[in-house]
């Protein structure tokens, strides 16, 4: 089983709509994190949360939100969706005093 | 802020050897690691340079040279199954910052 789950795997919605999407991790791991990726710009980070009380803004977290409902599980969610969020949607996760991160298998995001 | 240089593409043929350079400006360093992603995939961890010097995993090495604030990630015999993207990123407080990745295509 894989140590990253991510659902959906694919989604398409219609601009103004609430998304959210899931991450679950089986890894023991304290620290999270969403990614966004784009052709030709790499892997952006929206937000990242360290422990259950612990969320920080990345840098391009306007227009998201996370929750982060226990050590395992932490959720990305657009209000409102617009087009231009059209993306693939990373988590991932680390163990704090390390750099490797671990990724879930993405989330295809399509905002119509 | 972080920011990382990468080739955004790069050919090589097929048993040849191929380095994909990473510049890097960053505020603060932990260290220098490699990702690989095929088309479709997730990033997968290749190797990581907290040190200068050259880090060997099979085929694959990676390099570190932090008066440089310059790393390479080099493979050897190449094959098909090489084809991918490949991501530099930088360690840093708290985070760590991606390159914007280069698409290697490995040719017969």
């Amino acid at each position: 089983d894989a140590d990253v789950t991510q659902t959906p795997r694919n989604r398409i919605t219609k601009t103004g709509k609430r998304i959210m999407l899931e991450c679950s991790q089986t890894k023991g791991h304290d620290r999270m994190y969403w990614y966004r990726q784009d052709p030709g710009l790499g892997l952006r980070l929206i937000y990242y949360s360290f422990d259950v009380k612990d969320i920080n803004k990345g840098e391009i977290s306007d227009g998201y939100s996370v929750s982060r409902q226990a050590q395992a599980k932490f959720s990305l969610s657009l209000e409102s969706a617009i087009p231009n969020q059209t993306a693939l949607y990373f988590c991932a996760t680390n163990q704090g005093g390390t750099d490797t991160q671990y990724f879930g298998p993405g989330t295809r995001l399509t905002v119509l | 802020g972080q920011s990382l240089e990468q080739p955004s593409e790069v050919t090589a043929v097929e048993g040849a050897i191929v380095q994909i350079n990473c510049t890097y400006q960053t505020s603060g360093f932990y260290g220098l690691s490699w990702y690989q992603q095929h088309d479709g995939g997730a990033p997968t961890f290749l190797s990581y340079n907290a040190l200068d010097g050259l880090e060997e995993t099979g085929r694959f090495s990676s390099f570190l040279s932090r008066s440089d604030s310059y790393g390479y990630l080099l493979l050897q015999e190449l094959q098909m199954k090489d084809s991918a993207s490949y991501f530099c990123a930088v360690g840093g407080y708290q985070k760590v910052t991606f390159g914007t990745g280069t698409k290697l295509q490995v040719i017969p």
